[in-house]
């Protein structure tokens, strides 16, 4: 069944650097991927819902020039951190669906800015 | 008023015993409705969809839909200490999806 992946699992950066994070549908075509963040012991929270060869649609509150996301093909979509700071410091999961279908979730990345 | 509500817990059953867990949900235009399970530390992961109402087993899962009332639940019969997560509930609308803050469970041995 739907396998979502992502890169890397987890990531450790220095303050001010950029991390990129890449989410792929492993044996689908997803017409629609989703990025999400959540914190300890939280709930969690959609951050941009992006569809292939589009601009991504970001969430109020979440900085589209802090959070770059790329949807370049029907299997990849990357989600880059600008400047991390040690706030950015979350687990960032991704998810993947056809339309009318289930999101498949990945496994997702635990990113520690120091 | 939220899209998709949850009783956050935490919910305790007995191993062995039946946890059920609910969700409420506010447009009624709704067509999709998934269970997902998160351990701690994971991902989401899906172990239920129900697109009509009444319900649909799955093994020891039941999902139940009346979409009168606007609302899901999730029964887990015969509850083990590997069902301790937190279970999301999720509605599809449209293009959008909405889930829930979750459930937690926890099974006690």
């Amino acid at each position: 069944g739907a396998v979502v992946s992502q890169h890397p699992s987890w990531v450790i950066c220095k303050s001010g650097t950029s991390v990129k994070i890449e989410c792929r549908s492993l044996d689908f075509q997803a017409t629609t991927m989703f990025w999400y963040r959540q914190f300890p012991k939280q709930s969690l929270m959609l951050m941009a819902t992006s569809n292939e060869g589009s601009k991504a649609t970001y969430e109020q509150g979440v900085e589209k020039d802090k959070f770059l996301i790329n949807h370049a093909s029907l299997t990849l979509s990357t989600l880059t951190v600008t400047s991390a700071h040690p706030e950015d410091s979350s687990f960032y999961i991704c998810s993947a669906r056809v339309v009318g279908s289930e999101q498949y979730f990945g496994p997702g990345t635990r990113l520690t800015v120091t | 008023q939220k899209e998709v509500e949850q009783n956050s817990g935490p919910l305790s059953v007995p191993e062995g015993a039946i946890a059920s867990l609910n969700c409420t949900y506010s447009d009624r235009g709704s067509q999709s409705f998934f269970w997902y399970r998160q351990y701690s530390g994971k991902s989401p992961e899906l172990i239920m969809s129900i697109y009509s109402n009444g319900d649909k087993e799955d093994g020891r899962f039941t999902a139940q839909l009346n979409k009168a009332s606007q609302y899901v639940s999730l029964l887990i019969r015969d509850s083990q200490p590997s069902d301790s997560a937190t279970y999301l509930c999720a509605v599809n609308t449209g293009n959008q999806f909405y889930f829930g803050t979750g459930t937690s469970l926890t099974v006690i041995p």
